[in-house]
C-alpha cells in the first residue's frame, strides 16, 4: 500500500486554467516536499513545507501543508505549457522519504 | 545541476547478465537512496544507506544489492537480469539530521534485451 496518495493521477488542461493537485496520507510527516519530473529526467525539488498550515508561493505555484501535517496541496494559477510534467509529493519521517503516486499534468496550448 | 552524479547514463545488456550502477551524492550528504521507475510508473523505493550502513529497505529484489562506500558513493548491483528490470534507476541523496530534502541524479536508463 502507498503511504501517500496523490489525486488526480492524470490531468489535462488548457493553457491559462487553474488546477490543484492533492497529496494525502493517514500518517504524519515532519516535512513534505514537492518535485516535478520531466520525461527521462530526475525529479527536481520545487519546495519543502515543514510547519502545519504552512503556505509557500513560488511564482504561480502555491503549496500548502495541512494543519495536521498529513496532507498537502499544490495549486497552479494560469497554467503554462512549461508546467507539463509529473508532480510528486514526498513525505519525510526521520531519514526516510515516502513518495506519492504522482500526478501527470499536461497543459495544452 | 543537483550535485548528484549517476553513471552510466544509459546501459543496454542481455538477460541473465549483471550490471553495476554508480552514484556520487552531493557533497556533505550522508544518505543515499535508490529508486526504480518503470515506464509511466511512480518511484519505487529500493534501499537507503546512511553513512555506509543500510538504513531502510523497500521493494528490492533478492537479485539486487547495494552498498555505500567510505567515501559515501554508492553502487547498486543488479544480477540475473530479466526483461522486466528495464527501467530508470535513480539515486538521491540527502543530508544528516536537520536537512530534509532529497536531491536526485539524472538517472541510469537500463534496457535489458
Amino acid at each position: 500500500t502507498q503511504l501517500l496518495e496523490q489525486s488526480p493521477q492524470f490531468l489535462s488542461i488548457q493553457e491559462g486554467e487553474n488546477l490543484t493537485v492533492y497529496c494525502n496520507s493517514s500518517s504524519v510527516f515532519s516535512s513534505l516536499q514537492w518535485y516535478r519530473q520531466e520525461p527521462g529526467e530526475g525529479p527536481v525539488l520545487l519546495v519543502t513545507v515543514v510547519t502545519g498550515g504552512e503556505v509557500k508561493k513560488l511564482k504561480r505555484l502555491t503549496f500548502q501543508f495541512g494543519d495536521a501535517r498529513k496532507d498537502s496541496s499544490l495549486h497552479i494559477t494560469a497554467a503554462q505549457t512549461g508546467d507539463t510534467g509529473l508532480y510528486l509529493c514526498a513525505g519525510a519521517r526521520g531519514n526516510q522519504f515516502y513518495f506519492g503516486t504522482g500526478t501527470s499534468l499536461t497543459v495544452i496550448p | 545541476d543537483s550535485g548528484v552524479t549517476q553513471t552510466p547514463k544509459h546501459l543496454i545488456t542481455a538477460t541473465g547478465q549483471r550490471v553495476t550502477l554508480r552514484c556520487s551524492p552531493r557533497s556533505g550528504d550522508l544518505s543515499v537512496y535508490w529508486y526504480q521507475q518503470s515506464l509511466d510508473q511512480g518511484l519505487q523505493f529500493l534501499i537507503q544507506y546512511y553513512n555506509g550502513e543500510e538504513r531502510a529497505k523497500g521493494n528490492i529484489l533478492e537479485r539486487f544489492s547495494a552498498q555505500q562506500f567510505p567515501d559515501l558513493h554508492s553502487e547498486l548491483n543488479l544480477s540475473s537480469l530479466e526483461l522486466g528490470d528495464s527501467a530508470l534507476y535513480f539515486c538521491a541523496s540527502s543530508g544528516g539530521t536537520g536537512r530534509v530534502e532529497a536531491f536526485f541524479g539524472q538517472g541510469t536508463r537500463l534496457t535489458v534485451v
